[in-house]
């Protein structure tokens, strides 16, 4: 069955870095888009941008631009995001999500998310 | 503010019909894009509830369904159960962002 597991979570001080991790199995790695959503403390989803693990091709929510990198690991199924320049506001449960190629896709399949809390 | 505009709360009691509206613009909804739903329950990832505007995945029960008019959306829910206050999200791609947008979340409250 299809599964994506994601990285434990994770304490950061401002202005830090964090890089989660989304480990896939279940299906063929590179036929389908990681996509990562974040969710603050009581609030709503946020698209935060995909990868193509195939061709390493990325599409970033603009929002997010120059702070985060998402990359890939073929060789062991693995999906990683990449924040930096953390402050408060990026405290939240992070998840990577499974999507099938082409635009406007359905997020198929969620990660069970990575609390990221950034504190002083 | 999020590019698509949902409740925050809807209510309705038990066995009753209610409905979520999901509210977008020309970028999005209105210029075609499909509209999916996600089911979160508490402490849990969201769930993909319907896709495509209107179909179910396998294991939905029917008792949920979508529908896409113009610049909107809609997710009605019948026959409602009280393990179906939870929350609810749509979903959509908007063309100015050059992205996928999901709306603000709407609480539904059994009463």
């Amino acid at each position: 069955q299809v599964q994506l597991v994601q990285s434990g979570a994770e304490v950061k001080k401002p202005g830090a870095s964090v890089k989660v991790s989304c480990k896939a199995s279940g299906y063929r790695f590179t036929g389908y888009y990681i996509h990562w959503v974040r969710q603050a403390p009581g609030q709503g989803l946020e698209w935060m941008g995909r990868i193509n693990p195939n061709s390493g091709a990325t599409n970033y929510a603009k929002k997010f631009q120059g702070r985060v990198t998402m990359t890939r690991d073929t060789s062991i199924n693995t999906a990683y995001m990449g924040l930096s320049r953390l402050t408060s506001d990026d405290t939240a449960i992070f998840y990577c999500t499974r999507g099938d190629y082409g635009v406007n896709k359905p997020q198929s399949y969620w990660g069970q998310g990575t609390l990221v809390t950034v504190s002083s | 503010q999020s590019v698509l505009t949902q409740p925050p709360s809807v209510s309705g009691a038990p066995g009753q019909r209610v409905t979520i509206s999901c509210t977008g613009s020309s970028s999005n909804i209105g210029a075609g894009y499909d509209v999916h739903w996600y089911q979160q329950l508490p402490g849990t990832a969201p769930k993909l509830l319907i896709y495509g505007n209107n179909n179910r995945p396998s294991g939905v029960p029917d008792r949920f369904s979508g529908s896409k008019s113009g610049t909107s959306a809609s997710l009605a829910i019948t026959g409602l159960q009280v393990e179906d206050e939870v929350d609810y999200y749509c979903q959509s791609h908007d063309s100015s962002l050059s992205g996928v947008v999901f709306g603000g979340g709407t609480k539904l409250t059994v009463l």
